[in-house]
């Protein structure tokens, strides 16, 4: 059974600092991997998919990489706003299915 | 172009009533889905239908939850009778064929407090 595990799981920082979250799975057969954003009461919005055999995917200022071999991914938010505050969750599709971790909660201080 | 619509937004009942979620998915997408998200935890996948038949549905309470989706197009999930641990965000998604390199468009979510 695929585990998805995200640390850690709130982060705060001021506004401009680049952000780093870490995600990690227990299965290395992945098809894909996403990242979504999570607003409160809102539902999912996907940020990046990153095909298994690609290396990473960019979007303006986000940057995320996958290491499969080693089960990890990271996503990088360059210079944060406080716009930028939600909940980050990291998710994996194998076995037909999406395995989402809980998610990192970042806070933007202005 | 129209999102995922769900409703009600918010629910609150006692334990071992029943309730019902609806669900109407982006025109035109094969594939819906259900997922349930206790607070603090990632979705969990439910149930998910392609177009109007059940793929996986492995995680889904059988004993106490149903969902049908008539006609390929909207979808309604059922709790009957609901107990406290279902309290939580029930999201329905959906995308154009469900395949691996698809991406999910998730409604807003409908909130349910077990009492």
């Amino acid at each position: 059974k695929q585990e998805v595990t995200q640390i850690p799981a709130a982060l705060s920082v001021p506004e401009g600092e680049n952000l780093v979250l870490n995600c990690s799975f227990t299965d290395s057969a992945i098809y894909n991997l996403q990242w979504f954003r999570q607003d409160p009461g809102k539902g999912l919005t996907s940020l990046l998919l990153i095909q298994s055999s690609q290396r990473e995917q960019t979007s303006g200022r986000l940057n995320a990489s996958l290491d499969k071999s080693s089960g990890r991914s990271t996503l990088y938010i360059a210079a944060s706003q406080p716009g930028d505050s939600a909940t980050y969750l990291c998710a994996v599709f194998n076995d037909y299915k999406l395995s989402f971790g809980a998610g990192t909660t970042v806070t933007v201080r202005a | 172009e129209a999102g995922v619509a769900q409703s009600p937004r918010y629910k609150i009942i006692e334990k071992r009533q029943s309730v019902a979620f609806w669900c109407n998915p982006i025109s035109g997408h094969a594939t819906l889905y259900w997922y349930q998200q206790i607070l603090g935890q990632g979705p969990k996948l439910l149930i998910q239908f392609q177009n109007n038949g059940v793929v996986d549905d492995s995680q889904l309470p059988k004993d106490r939850f149903s969902a049908e989706r008539l006609k390929g197009v909207d979808s309604t999930l059922k709790i009957q009778p609901a107990k406290l641990e279902d309290s939580a965000v029930y999201l329905c998604a959906s995308s154009p064929q469900g395949g691996a390199v698809d991406i999910q468009y998730f409604g807003a979510g409908t909130r349910l407090s077990v009492l």
